[in-house]
């Protein structure tokens, strides 16, 4: 168990530039969640992956972001067009099936928008 | 709506006192209750976690909560801090629904004095 690995760890670029994270979940992990996470506050829902399948969008996941997560492994995060409000800390967290299964959550990439 | 309540935003606590951090959450049906710790610059890792039984749950780093029903409340506890617990604490809710869907509350940051 290596523990879920984020990068990069650190993402600086201006406004209306696209940016893209990723994310390795636990091996046998085949259950995929991102969060958004802002100064003060808990980590915000995103998206979450069943193996290869997006099977669930939170209304903050505008269209200006995309997720994939091919051969149900890594999975990416792409912003596109960013705007200032779109700085945050991104994490990545994995869990196996079971609806009592713990998540368990990379460092996260923090995205800083100039 | 589901929601999490995490009363206190900031505690502060001498080396070897006692903690009480307090949790309270809404929904309708009794759901899985975490309680997570994250460093500065780091991901969340889980301290505890209840799902069903016994309701004083025992967790990593000798941190201890109690699940009580008929408060909707899972507070953590601790009976001695120790300065390296600074951190900021989040409780969590886990939903029975298709993906499991977990709501986290604000945080409770923690100082710790010498």
């Amino acid at each position: 168990d290596t523990g879920v690995s984020q990068n990069p760890r650190h993402k600086i670029t201006k406004r209306g530039q696209n940016v893209t994270f990723r994310c390795d979940p636990i091996s046998e992990h085949n259950r995929l969640y991102w969060y958004r996470q802002t100064l003060g506050q808990g980590p915000e829902f995103l998206t979450y992956f069943q193996n290869e399948a997006q099977l669930e969008k939170s209304r903050l996941l505008s269209d200006r972001f995309s997720a994939e997560r091919p051969k149900g492994s890594f999975s990416t995060l792409e912003i596109q067009r960013t705007e200032q409000g779109d700085s945050a800390m991104y994490l990545c967290a994995s869990s196996v099936m079971g609806s009592n299964q713990p998540q368990h959550f990379g460092d996260g990439t923090r995205l800083s928008i100039l | 709506a589901q929601s999490v309540t995490q009363p206190d935003i900031h505690i502060t606590v001498s080396e070897g006192a006692s903690l009480e951090l307090r949790c309270n959450y809404s929904y309708g049906a009794t759901p899985y209750l975490f309680w997570y710790v994250q460093s500065p610059g780091q991901g969340l890792q889980l301290l505890l976690k209840y799902f069903s039984g016994d309701t004083l749950v025992q967790g990593i780093k000798g941190f201890e909560a109690e699940f009580k029903r008929s408060q909707s409340s899972f507070n953590l506890r601790k009976p001695s801090v120790h300065w390296s617990d600074a951190a900021e604490y989040f409780c969590a809710v886990g939903l029975k629904t298709s993906y499991d869907k977990v709501i986290f509350g604000p945080g409770t940051s923690l100082s710790v004095i010498p």
